[in-house]
């Protein structure tokens, strides 16, 4: 079964704004991932923060993590045309840390 | 060097075909895995295997069998392909030791005619 759920599903924006996509997560985790798919290709591992921590950067990215409410965020800042990509959150299970569990990820599309 | 190997890429075929997906990772991981994409981008595990170990096994039909000659390796054979088995399969590895990062293969497109 899916763990995590990202919205928006969709989420289009004009170069130089920021993109913000959620994602929510329904059992117990070690730490929550982000990865990225670029049409036609492999996910791509982009930032992971764990379950003991509230925020982390790497770059342009900013990913928050709320266990309370398990929920994630990642924040993309200043996007590029680039970043045009499907943003999938991945979850392990607290038992067992290689079952990772994608959900239906995030398209966003950043118009030059 | 590809880091995560697949092959084919692409691969159409006849309902009731059997057909084969491999799977090579370079990295020294000792944990592979298969998922399976449709086309709503729904990502679902459907294997993993630690050192040629089955350590998850989801909810998939039996037409479905996994095979790991060795850590560096796993395969999927499919049997009796049927329209619904139409999708991008992945692989990936990834190190046993937390934190479980996932390194993917560039998907194989499997089509069911």
């Amino acid at each position: 079964s899916q763990q995590g759920e990202e919205d928006p599903q969709a989420l289009s924006i004009q170069e130089g704004e920021n993109a913000t996509m959620n994602c929510s997560y329904k059992t117990s985790i070690n730490n929550l991932q982000w990865y990225r798919q670029n049409s036609g290709r492999g996910l791509v591992h982009l930032i992971l923060i764990r379950s003991n921590e509230r925020e982390k950067h790497s770059g342009r990215l900013r990913v928050t993590l709320d266990t309370s409410k398990k929920s994630s965020s990642l924040l993309i800042t200043a996007s590029r045309a680039a970043d045009t990509a499907s943003y999938f959150c991945a979850t392990d299970a607290e038992y067992n840390n290689n079952d990772m569990r994608f959900g239906a990820g995030t398209r966003l599309t950043v118009k030059p | 060097d590809t880091a995560v190997s697949q092959t084919p890429k692409y691969l159409v075929t006849q309902m009731g075909n059997d057909k084969s997906i491999k799977c090579e990772q370079n990295l020294g991981h000792d944990t592979m895995y298969w998922y399976k994409q449709d086309s709503k981008k729904f990502l679902k595990i459907m294997f993993s295997y630690n050192n040629k170990e089955l350590i998850i096994n989801e909810t998939v039909p039996n037409r479905f069998s996994p095979k790991s000659p060795d850590k560096a390796h796993l395969n999927l054979h499919i049997n009796s392909l049927e329209l619904g088995d139409s999708a991008v399969y992945f692989c990936a590895s990834s190190p046993y030791i937390p934190p479980n990062v996932l390194t993917f293969g560039a998907g194989s497109r499997l089509t069911v005619l």
